[in-house]
């Protein structure tokens, strides 16, 4: 079974420094993968997603994110972060066959220091 | 504005009550889900229906019931099955079937809903 592992249950970071949140999945064949951010008490939005094709994918808000196949990593990224950046982000994998069903990681908490 | 809409958003349960979430979607979304989330373990998938009429069970169905009968509704009945309720549920919806192939495989979400037992 595909799984995803988020490695940092809680970050904390300066405001206008840059952010590396590291996302992990296990599965065999190609997966799809997606970040979510979710403010308190609130649903999830889409931050990004990849399916194919160039590795690294922009986003919403100026993230981005790079999928690396031999690390099987998916890592999101922004250069410089604001204090409304702070949240949870999620990263999920899906794989085609599997029912459009997405398997989420445990969450990063994002802290930004003004 | 097209989205998805859950209710209540906070919402009491007596010990051996049955509750039921609302989830409607205006997005002719075909694909349904519904998630429950606990602090430090994710988003885990409850139930998730295809197409109307049909569901399939997720990771964690036990103690939960759903029904799929219009393309815009899946509500989660929480029975007093569920021995721990208290969360925060989240329902979501995809894009269509057979459009666009493998970038159609978006999930978005509603605002959820919050279950306390008291």
């Amino acid at each position: 079974a595909q799984s995803v592992t988020q490695p940092d249950i809680h970050i904390t970071v300066s405001e206008g420094a840059s952010l590396e949140l590291r996302c992990n999945y296990s599965y065999g064949a190609t997966p799809y993968l997606f970040w979510y951010v979710q403010s308190p008490g609130q649903g999830l939005q889409l931050l990004l997603k990849y399916f194919s094709g160039d590795t690294l994918v922009q986003g919403i808000k100026g993230f981005e994110a790079e999928f690396k196949r031999s690390q099987s990593s998916f890592n999101l990224r922004k250069p410089s972060v604001h204090w409304s950046d702070a949240a949870e982000y999620f990263c999920a994998v899906g794989f085609t066959g599997g029912g459009n069903k997405l398997t989420f990681g445990t969450g990063t908490q994002l802290k930004v220091e003004l | 504005d097209g989205g998805i809409t859950q209710s209540p958003k906070y919402l009491f349960r007596k010990e051996g009550q049955n509750v039921t979430l609302s989830c409607e979607q205006n997005l002719n979304h075909d694909a349904m889900y519904w998630y429950r989330q606990d602090p430090g373990q994710g988003l885990r998938l409850i139930y998730y229906s295809q197409i109307v009429n049909d569901f399939q069970k997720g990771d964690i169905a036990e103690g939960y019931s759903v029904s799929r009968e219009k393309k815009e509704s899946f509500p989660l009945t929480v029975t007093s099955a569920q021995k721990n309720p208290t969360a925060f549920y989240l329902c979501a919806s995809s894009t269509p079937r057979g459009t666009g192939g493998l970038s159609s495989l978006t999930i978005y979400f509603g605002e959820g809903s919050w279950l306390t037992v008291v």
